[in-house]
């Protein structure tokens, strides 16, 4: 079964800092990847996604993730937040070629100073 | 503009009580799930259907729980008895079970059980 790993829980930035959100796999297979991003009090809403091709992803918002399959990782960033940047993130991963089930990382809680 | 809709939105209910959540996946697609969110445990998923047909509810208490699609368009979890410990957002998600897999969230249903 695959798990995900995100190491930050919680991250403080000013606005215009740079972030960088990390996640780690564990699978054997070929997966696809994704970050969500959860608003306070909202549903969760997907920011990009991999699944072949071209490593380096933009998604909306002006977010971007590498993935980086010799190290597992697929890591979030920003050159400059803003304070509505602030949510919590979740990075997923499904197995591809699956009934799509999504294995969640347990969330990365992002707070922007204005 | 195409979503996920679950109802009720919040629910407020006594210990011992039943409740049945809904949700109308996106028109066509062919994967629902459902998840539980809770500060402690984070995103947990309880079950999910394909073509209609459960696939896996092992995240499901079953002696209480229960998660149905009656047809395409409706999908509903059940509990009952509720617990205190039942308290959580609730999420539904539908998907297509090709392609890139991502999947599309609806507004959860805030469970509070008293």
């Amino acid at each position: 079964a695959q798990s995900v790993s995100q190491h930050n829980h919680h991250v403080i930035l000013s606005e215009a800092a740079s972030l960088e959100l990390g996640c780690n796999y564990s699978y054997g297979g070929t997966v696809n990847l994704f970050w969500y991003v959860q608003y306070p009090g909202q549903h969760l809403q997907l920011l990009l996604k991999y699944f072949s091709g071209d490593p380096l992803v933009k998604g909306i918002k002006g977010f971007e993730a590498e993935f980086i399959k010799s190290k597992f990782s697929f890591n979030l960033r920003k050159p400059s937040v803003q304070w509505s940047d602030t949510a919590e993130y979740f990075c997923a991963v499904s197995p591809s070629g699956s009934a799509r089930q999504l294995t969640f990382g347990s969330g990365t809680q992002l707070t922007v100073l204005p | 503009d195409a979503r996920v809709t679950q109802t009720p939105r919040h629910k407020v209910t006594e210990m011992g009580q039943e409740v049945t959540m809904r949700c109308q996946p996106i028109l066509g697609h062919n994967t629902v799930f459902w998840y539980r969110q809770t500060m402690m445990q984070g995103l947990e998923l309880l079950a999910y259907f394909r073509n209609r047909a459960p696939l896996d509810d092992s995240g499901m208490p079953k002696d209480r729980f229960s998660a149905e699609m009656p047809d395409a368009t409706l999908a509903t979890l059940k509990i009952q008895p509720s617990e205190p410990r039942d308290s959580a957002v609730y999420f539904c998600a539908s998907g297509f079970d090709t392609g890139t897999g991502e999947q599309y969230f609806g507004p959860g249903t805030r469970l509070t059980v008293t």
